[in-house]
């Protein structure tokens, strides 16, 4: 089975700040990567993924990630976080191996202050 | 289209009662999820399905059942509900391994 560590559980930063998401996974083969963001009381939307080609992906809200394969990672970025970015991140893979189960790591829970 | 719609949104449940949460999506993906989101602990896998008439156990599976008649539709099934089983519960369906879609929840309490 794949696991997916997320090392920070709550993380604060003010308004305007940058912002990392650490995100390590564990897997031999090909993999997709995958943040997910969860509002209060809501679903999971998708927030980026990576399949292949350029290793940096970005999403429409001024989020990026990149897949480095040496190090297992794919660390969530942000330049300057807003009030409305306060939310739960899940990272998640999926692997050539495990069919199309996915794995999502235990999440981090950003909290953007005024 | 809908995409995955649950439910009910929120149910209170008394211990040994049983229930069934429904999960429909209307996007012809063969696959199909169930999991339960407690807190700090992400999510766990409960019951998947590759596609209708085939179901198989997550890692979290005993308590629950799952069936999966058709294409559309994958109930979970919660038979003597006990305190533990207190949670989120979100489906969610994906047409191959590059995406998942989630439905909206729903929040169960078992007192």
């Amino acid at each position: 089975a794949q696991s997916v560590t997320q090392l920070d559980s709550q993380v604060p930063v003010f308004e305007e700040a940058p912002v990392e998401l650490r995100c390590n996974y564990s897997s031999s083969v090909s993999v997709y990567l995958f943040w997910y963001v969860q509002y209060p009381n809501q679903g999971l939307q998708l927030l980026l993924k990576y399949l292949s080609g350029s290793t940096l992906v970005e999403s429409i809200n001024g989020f990026e990630a990149e897949f480095n394969k040496s190090q297992t990672s794919f660390h969530l970025r942000k330049p300057s976080v807003h009030i409305s970015d306060t939310a739960e991140y899940f990272c998640a893979v999926s692997a050539m191996n495990t069919g199309n189960q996915f794995y999502f790591g235990t999440g981090t829970s950003l909290t953007v202050i005024p | 289209n809908a995409g995955v719609t649950q439910t009910p949104k929120f149910r209170i449940l008394k211990i040994g009662q049983s229930m069934t949460l429904q999960c429909t999506q209307d996007m012809n993906h063969n696959y199909m999820y169930w999991y339960r989101q407690d807190p700090g602990m992400g999510l766990k896998l409960i019951y998947y399905s590759v596609g209708a008439g085939i179901t198989d156990k997550g890692e979290v599976p005993n308590g629950y059942n799952v069936s999966r008649s058709t294409t559309e539709d994958f109930p979970l099934r919660l038979e003597l509900a006990a305190p533990s089983q207190t949670s989120v519960y979100f489906c969610a369906s994906s047409l191959d391994r590059s995406q998942q879609y989630f439905g909206p929840g729903t929040r169960l309490t078992v007192t």
